[in-house]
């Protein structure tokens, strides 16, 4: 049972453009969601968060959307630029379970010249 | 450059055997964290540590254990390994009044079981 998925395995987008990535939740219980970028033979990094009392967390180029009628979450970057191109987690957690994130299988994010 | 330091990145053994990967948080992190990331899979949750004590524990299979040690490195041991037991698996840590799951990750260790 995937609680957290990230229905697009790729993307792609030219510098300079917004890159839209999605990721969608299953469990009410959810109120933190996190998106983390991955570099090839590197660890996940942690990008930005949103509490579930908010709609919308913005820094610097990343902004992240909730939409919590929806169970819908997006992070938008803007402009895009080339040393964006990664693997990008979704991660989630609950009330009380902060350490135990769930996170979706990944969007591999390309920004060609 | 995370902090997170975890030994071997790459380990390749045989079905039956048993494995340690190890971890070195974060200099003053009291948090450790690990994670197994099969292919093409999310991040799984393991376990938690804190200062030596367990925290939180996900699907961990028995077969798996791992503890937390009085210096903060931790260990996970991985026993009766199995094809499927081929993965990542992360380690992370986190300083203590960090924002709920703002983890550092290190590089990870690759094990293959033939």
């Amino acid at each position: 049972d995937q609680q957290v998925k990230q229905n697009s395995p790729s993307l792609s987008v030219q510098e300079g453009r917004i890159s839209i990535l999605n990721c969608d939740y299953t469990n009410s219980m959810f109120d933190y969601f996190l998106w983390y970028k991955k570099y090839p033979a590197e660890g996940p990094t942690f990008l930005i968060s949103i509490s579930s009392i908010k709609d919308k967390n913005e820094d610097g180029r990343f902004t992240v959307f909730l939409n919590k009628s929806a169970k819908h979450l997006s992070l938008h970057i803007v402009p895009s630029q080339p040393g964006d191109s990664a693997v990008y987690f979704c991660a989630a957690s609950g009330t009380g379970t902060a350490s135990k994130l769930t996170f979706g299988t990944g969007t591999r994010l390309q920004v060609t010249l | 450059d995370s902090g997170v330091t975890q030994t071997p990145k790459h380990l390749i053994t045989a079905t039956g055997q048993r494995v340690t990967l190890r971890c070195s948080p974060r200099s003053g992190d009291l948090s450790v964290y690990w994670y197994q990331q099969s292919l093409d899979q999310g991040l799984q949750f393991l376990i938690q540590y804190y200062n030596g004590e367990e925290r939180a524990k996900g699907n961990i299979l028995e077969r798996f254990s791992a503890q937390q040690f009085p210096d903060l490195h931790s260990e996970l041991n991985l026993s009766s390994l199995e094809l499927g037991d081929s993965a990542l698996y992360f380690c992370a840590s986190s300083p203590t009044g960090a924002a709920p799951g703002e983890l550092f990750f290190g590089e990870g260790s690759r094990l293959t079981v033939l």
